[in-house]
């Protein structure tokens, strides 16, 4: 089964600096599909960027990038010119390739707190 | 924005009486989920649907159950209630058409149970 660790329980940044959050994640499968989502207080859950393990460029959403290590089994997140709004739960996901039912699912890490401080 | 909604969005019960939360969407798509979120556990699946009538149990389905007698609703319903199912509740969606089918999800359900 597919595991997906998130080591740090908090992290803080503060406004205007740069911020990575670590997610790491074990499977054995050769390609699959990464996902951050954000989690602000109102506690809806957004999709911040996504990556398919085949490819290997790093994915890129305005100011939120990847780093992803296939070989590492790594895939972080680097949050650019960090704003209030960023503030937030961030939970990194796996998805297995295969299509299907429970193959859709996504496997979630425990998630990181992060405190943006003015 | 995927068309999704839940209700309750609150609810607060008492051990042993049964529940129901419903899911809604609006734009028809196959696949459907419902995922508890727990302090330390982040998000785990409990059961999810792929289709009318089509379901099936997720990590944590001891408890639950679920019914889609129709496309856009997916119900869960803890027949007793424990104090162990106190949670916030989410709900998804997939379209299944994608390569990614990347998941969008409602906007959740606080369950207390006393």
């Amino acid at each position: 089964a597919q595991t997906v660790t998130q080591s740090q329980p908090e992290m803080s940044v503060q406004e205007a600096e740069t911020v990575t959050l670590s997610c790491t994640y074990d499977t054995s499968e050769s390609d699959y599909y990464l996902f951050w989502y954000k989690q602000p207080p109102s506690r809806q859950m957004i999709l911040v960027i996504r990556q398919e393990a085949y490819k290997q460029q790093n994915a890129t959403e305005n100011r939120f990038s990847v780093n992803f290590q296939k070989a590492a089994k790594s895939f972080s997140l680097k949050i650019s010119d960090s704003q209030l709004g960023d503030a937030a739960m961030y939970f990194c996901a796996y998805r297995s390739p295969r299509s299907g039912g429970s193959n859709y699912k996504l496997t979630f890490g425990k998630g990181t707190l992060l405190t943006v401080n003015p | 924005d995927a068309g999704i909604t839940q209700s309750p969005r609150h609810k607060v019960t008492e051990t042993g009486t049964p529940v129901t939360l419903r899911c809604h969407q609006t734009e028809n798509h196959r696949y459907m989920y419902w995922y508890r979120q727990d302090p330390g556990h982040g998000l785990r699946l409990i059961h999810y649907s792929y289709g009318v009538k089509d379901t099936d149990k997720g990590e944590v389905s001891d408890g639950y159950s679920v019914s889609r007698s129709k496309t856009e609703d997916f119900l869960l319903t803890l027949e007793s209630a424990t104090s162990s199912q106190t949670s916030v509740y989410f709900c998804a969606i997939s379209t299944g058409y994608q390569s990614y089918n990347e998941q969008f999800f409602g906007p959740g359900t606080r369950l207390t149970v006393l």
